[in-house]
């Protein structure tokens, strides 16, 4: 079955807002990532955390991880148009090449 | 810049015509995967290489194969495309020691008529 279950599954916000996406997975993981994607894209890494951190801030974004509740949060700060995209969480295992991915939230950051 | 690329980006097939879809990359990276994304879902891995170790994912049906001549090229082929392997196909790439961050191309969208 899936590993990652995205909460909410679409999100509309105006422009200026912060915008909070969470992930729940099942399994113990190595790390767990975000990746954004535009509409009929691919997949842009943003931001990596490991099962030993809590807490990862890179520019707008700010990602939380609670392993004891096996889910993780991203925060999206003072939202712009261009945020607009599908936000997809990914776990990875230690010494496996698999990642698995959430089924996404869909973010429209309306002008 | 180094990147993948994905050709062609649209392919349209029909049903039962094999076809075959190309990626390759200029990152040096040793791990390629190929995942397929259907309208609103999660990306599914297909498989991967490890250099030249090809992994197939348990779950993926014996219609798709993959080729990695080298280290840039990676290729898709189904053999018997069904109306229900319409979808995105997307290539990534990583390091071995890097499986966390993946860089992927832009894809290719196939139809299958």
């Amino acid at each position: 079955s899936q590993q990652g279950e995205e909460d909410p599954q679409a999100l509309s916000i105006q422009e200026g807002e912060n915008a909070t996406m969470n992930c729940s997975y099942k399994t113990s993981i190595n790390n767990l990532q975000w990746y954004r994607q535009n509409s009929g894209r691919g997949l842009v890494h943003l931001i990596l955390i490991r099962s030993n951190e809590r807490e990862k801030h890179s520019g707008r974004l700010r990602v939380t991880l609670d392993t004891s509740k096996k889910s993780s949060s991203l925060l999206i700060t003072a939202s712009r148009a261009a945020d607009t995209a599908s936000y997809f969480c990914a776990t990875s295992a230690t010494g496996g090449f698999k990642t698995i991915f959430g089924a996404g939230t869909r973010l429209f950051v309306k002008a | 810049d180094a990147m993948v690329i994905q050709n062609p980006r649209y392919q349209v097939t029909q049903f039962g015509k094999p076809v075959t879809l190309s990626c390759s990359q200029t990152l040096n990276h040793n791990v390629m995967y190929w995942y397929q994304q259907k309208s609103s879902q999660a990306p599914k891995l297909l498989f991967h290489y490890y250099d030249k170790d090809f992994n197939n994912e348990a779950d993926t049906p014996d219609n798709f194969q993959s080729r990695r001549p080298n280290t840039s090229f990676c290729f898709l082929d189904i053999r018997s495309p069904g109306l229900g392997d319409a979808a995105m196909y997307l290539c990534a790439t990583s390091r071995v020691g890097a499986v966390g961050e993946q860089f992927f191309g832009p894809g290719t969208r196939l139809t299958v008529l």
